[in-house]
């Protein structure tokens, strides 16, 4: 069973709509998480890196929440361009170099 | 571009044939990974180097896989007598390492195998 979870799998928003991106988790012991942003095609590209003690961190647009006590992220996407339209992957750190990655979900902004 | 290179970018051969690829990390990054992706999955670790030691593989990588990183530069994943399941995208990503280590991934390289 994969150690992140993310939901929801695909979304589709208008361009200018906020949408928001869940991810759960359940890897032990617990390093920091990321969220990344992967291009069709492309590898992925880091956003945000959040740790223990943080519980929100922004990079423009985007903005992701951490609650280590639930185990819960979230990223926000506020006023989406067609740019946007890409996989958000989840990724959760150990205290050593592993990463466990989600399954992603599909963000499709539409005109 | 994140500054990783991966060449080719995209690879067609046919069952039983091997392919190589080639991984080149930022120039100051002494960690490199290898990682597959599947459509619709996210990453999955396949091998990790420290400088030129090979430090861990996964269970994914069978005996036909083998990757090197010769002088702790550059790297190469082989992949022998390919079969049909190994069509993947490959990643490769390089870090400096510390606690909040960022890895920085490469475009990949899409293998469709036939």
């Amino acid at each position: 069973k994969n150690q992140v979870e993310q939901s929801p799998q695909s979304l589709i928003i208008l361009e200018g709509k906020n949408c928001t991106l869940q991810c759960n988790y359940t890897v032990s012991p617990f390093s920091n998480l990321r969220w990344y942003k992967q291009d069709t095609g492309r590898g992925p590209v880091s956003l945000t890196i959040m740790t223990f003690s943080e519980n929100t961190k922004s990079n423009g647009r985007y903005t992701a929440t951490l609650d280590a006590d639930t185990k819960q992220s979230s990223l926000h996407i506020t006023a989406s361009q067609l740019s946007d339209s890409a996989s958000y992957i989840c990724v959760v750190s150990r205290d050593d170099y592993k990463l466990s990655f989600g399954a992603g979900t599909t963000v499709t902004v539409r005109a | 571009d994140t500054g990783v290179s991966q060449d080719p970018r995209h690879k067609i051969t046919k069952r039983g044939q091997n392919v190589t690829f080639r991984c080149d990390p930022i120039s100051e990054h002494n960690r490199l990974y290898w990682y597959r992706q599947t459509l619709g999955q996210g990453p999955e670790f396949l091998t990790y180097f420290q400088n030129e030691a090979q430090l861990e593989k996964s269970r994914l990588l069978s005996d036909r896989f083998s990757a090197e990183r010769p002088k702790g530069s550059f790297s190469t994943l082989e992949i022998q007598r390919t079969e049909q399941g190994d069509s993947a995208m490959y990643l490769c990503a390089s870090s400096l390492g510390g606690p909040t280590d960022t890895q920085y991934f490469g475009p990949g390289t899409r293998l469709t195998v036939l």
